[in-house]
């Protein structure tokens, strides 16, 4: 039990353009999503909170209009960057947490915007 | 307010030697300590965790780390480590168990040589 599917892996994307990153929880309802982002060599800085059915909570700093979360269901949540620039460029990583499993996190999604 | 500071950013260690990653705490509420494994464009992967009982916990690939309250201490151990060891280890803390956001130690990069 306790898997969590971050799709997509790698994604190159153009200055400008939107993408959009999925975190499911396969086998397990999350009461909440976690959204972090990494830079080479750093630790994990924590940019959102999300619970299901609400709205998310950015962490100070964090632009809630550039990075858009929605929690749609007790598995799903997603982030979608918008109007990407390089600066943008980093390793995003989600984690699905549960009373029951804890801390479970996606495998990262690299992103390089061009 | 919670945090955890790591103070060995790299670790060499040679192979089959025995390795103690160092963590330290603070909190002003119960805590609830893990330390997390990283490999190169992957997500992050639970060693281990302290939620209550035995202030000494057993983890996957061998770890080991022991809870001590009054040095606010979380340090990670392995006996005898291999190259496949050879990764980024993150401890965190949280005042609850799936319910709160973790925070991050800034990471400990640790080395085998062969």
């Amino acid at each position: 039990g306790a898997v969590v599917s971050q799709h997509p892996s790698r994604v190159i994307c153009k200055s400008g353009t939107s993408v959009k990153i999925e975190c499911r929880s396969l086998d397990f309802q999350a009461t909440t999503m976690f959204w972090y982002r990494q830079f080479p060599k750093q630790s994990l800085m924590l940019m959102a909170t999300s619970n299901e059915g609400s709205k998310a909570t950015y962490e100070q700093g964090v632009e809630k209009d550039k990075f858009l979360i929605n929690h749609a269901s007790l598995t799903l949540s997603t982030l979608t960057v918008t109007s990407a620039h390089p600066e943008d460029s980093s390793f995003y990583i989600c984690s699905a947490a549960s009373g029951t499993y804890g801390y479970t996190f996606g495998s990262g999604t690299r992103l390089t915007v061009v | 307010a919670q945090s955890v500071t790591q103070l060995d950013s790299q670790v060499p260690v040679f192979e089959e030697a025995p390795v103690e990653l160092r963590c330290n705490y603070s909190s002003s509420v119960s805590v609830y300590l893990f330390w997390y494994v990283q490999y190169p464009n992957q997500g992050l992967q639970l060693l281990l965790k302290y939620l209550s009982g035995s202030t000494l916990v057993k983890g996957i690939n061998g770890f080991e780390a022991e809870f001590n309250k009054s040095q606010t201490s979380f340090h990670l151990r392995k006996p005898s480590v291999h190259i496949s060891d050879t990764a980024e280890y993150f401890c965190a803390v949280s005042g609850g168990f799936g319910n709160e956001k973790l925070t991050f130690g800034t990471g400990t990069r640790l080395t085998i040589i062969p």
